[in-house]
């Protein structure tokens, strides 16, 4: 099976410019995730989505991260203002649904802030 | 809140040696552990994982146990390798609450 897709693979952006990260996730998978990893650290769940609803964005700094998944399979994640902090890997994954089924990561995107 | 501790950090051994890895979690109702392997460059991939239910599980040179009472888990790696060489993450789930909690990660080094 194709794996989690996630594009571009590095970024780079000034402070204050705003950045957007998308991710296809594996075919049939309900559950999607968007993790923060900050070098030497595990990875930090952002959102996370069960077909095109809102499961748990506790830990969204909404004042500048939004994320969407309109129609239940893609999904976006944008930064607007970025900030130094935000540098960091942005790890999509996917798994089948929201028992305990292993989560499947994409392999990132590199977000440096300048 | 909830949390997951890992230990070691960092992990150096040689070729063909055991390595260790363990894990503690908080929640109580945590019922699903699964092991993440990150290489360079890539994004964490399954190795093995363990249900509350079940207290080892083997996958050749891989193995995991879990302790429900101490809440503990290990992940044991025998005769390593040097392409066993990466990041390797605990994760402790709770059905409850739909959340993983990942541990800091441990540095694994194999020396040919």
């Amino acid at each position: 099976e194709a794996g989690v897709a996630q594009s571009p693979r590095y970024k780079i952006i000034e402070k204050r410019q705003s950045v957007a990260f998308w991710c296809n996730p594996i075919s049939g998978h309900a559950t999607l995730y968007w993790y923060q990893q900050i070098l030497g650290q595990g990875p930090k769940l952002l959102i996370q989505f069960q077909n095109n609803g809102v499961v748990d964005d506790s830990q969204l700094p909404k004042d500048r991260f939004s994320a969407e998944r309109l129609k239940g399979v893609d999904s976006t994640l944008k930064i607007q203002p970025a900030k130094l902090e935000d540098s960091a890997v942005y790890l999509c994954a996917s798994s089948l649904g929201l028992r305990d089924s292993p989560l499947h990561f994409g392999n990132g995107t590199r977000l440096t802030v300048t | 809140g909830e949390n997951v501790e890992q230990h070691p950090s960092t992990l150096s051994v040689q070729e063909g040696d055991s390595a260790v890895i363990k894990c503690t979690y908080s929640d109580s109702a945590s019922n699903y552990f699964p092991w993440y392997k990150q290489e360079l460059g890539k994004g964490p991939q399954l190795i093995i994982d363990i249900r509350s239910n079940v207290g080892e599980k083997k996958d050749q040179r891989i193995a995991v146990t879990l302790n429900k009472t101490a809440k503990h888990f290990s992940l044991h790696i025998t005769e390593t390798q040097p392409e066993d060489s990466a990041v390797y993450f605990c994760a402790a789930f709770t059905s409850g609450t739909y959340k993983y909690i990942f541990g800091t990660g441990t540095r694994l080094k194999v020396l040919a």
